[in-house]
């Protein structure tokens, strides 16, 4: 496609079961990006992939939380055992690589857990 | 502890007039910025980015101000117009990180801006 997809759009979950969000970046683009955006608050850092290097995780709020690339194509963000404190909108990003050029957000999933 | 600061939760202009949005970072090895718009319900989208070799890009009426010393830019719309009113994201990445870090994208908490008629 032309930009970065992201599905579902909306995810309403009941607490304590397990969500899967996907991803799909711009084709050939190597880094991609997962942020979160609480209600009211700024653009919170989750993980980033680079290509074939060791993903920075360091993001990630609990263990609960767990993302997957496959090569430099669609990615899944999965939580585990959702908390209300979960509910926020997911944003992807991909970017061509890292150096100096910028990155393309996708519309997010709005995740509500009740 | 917070990499990129906006310290200003939100801005109100007058259409016509100069918007001045601020942003401060505490890591000394980020050498490239940029600035994201944000309107409600959609993704992010690049508006401009500066390198750490520039104190200046300039994008139509869209100025983008570095300042290495005392790790603060600066963008300036002129003249502001009401389609504008947007969240507007300062962004910093890390050319030369270290642990996996190079190129995250690390992101301010954003700074509401609205320009009125």
């Amino acid at each position: 496609g032309a930009g970065v997809s992201q599905s579902p759009s909306n995810k309403v979950t009941e607490k304590g079961k397990d969500v899967e969000l996907r991803c799909d970046p711009i084709s050939g683009h190597t880094a991609l990006y997962w942020y979160r955006q609480r209600l009211g608050q700024g653009l919170e850092f989750l993980i980033y992939f680079q290509g074939n290097s060791a993903p920075d995780k360091s993001g990630l709020p609990s263990d609960r939380f767990s993302a997957e690339r496959t090569g430099e194509s669609v990615s899944t963000l999965t939580i585990q055992r959702t908390q209300q404190e979960d509910s926020a909108v997911y944003l992807c990003a991909s970017s061509l690589d890292w150096v100096g050029t910028e990155a393309f957000f996708g519309q997010g999933t709005r995740l509500t857990v009740v | 502890d917070q990499q990129v600061k906006q310290n200003s939760p939100s801005l109100s202009v007058q259409e016509g007039r100069i918007s001045i949005l601020n942003c401060d970072y505490t890591n000394s090895m980020f050498d490239y910025f940029l600035w994201y718009k944000k309107y409600p319900a959609e993704g992010p989208t690049f508006l401009i980015s500066i390198s750490s070799i520039k104190d200046k890009n300039e994008d139509g009426r869209f100025t983008v101000f570095l300042n290495k010393s005392a790790k603060h830019l600066s963008l300036h719309i002129v003249p502001s117009q009401p389609g504008d009113s947007a969240v507007y994201f300062c962004a910093a990445s890390e050319e030369r990180g270290h642990g996996g870090s190079q190129g995250n994208l690390i992101f301010g908490k954003g700074t509401k801006l609205s320009v009125k008629p």
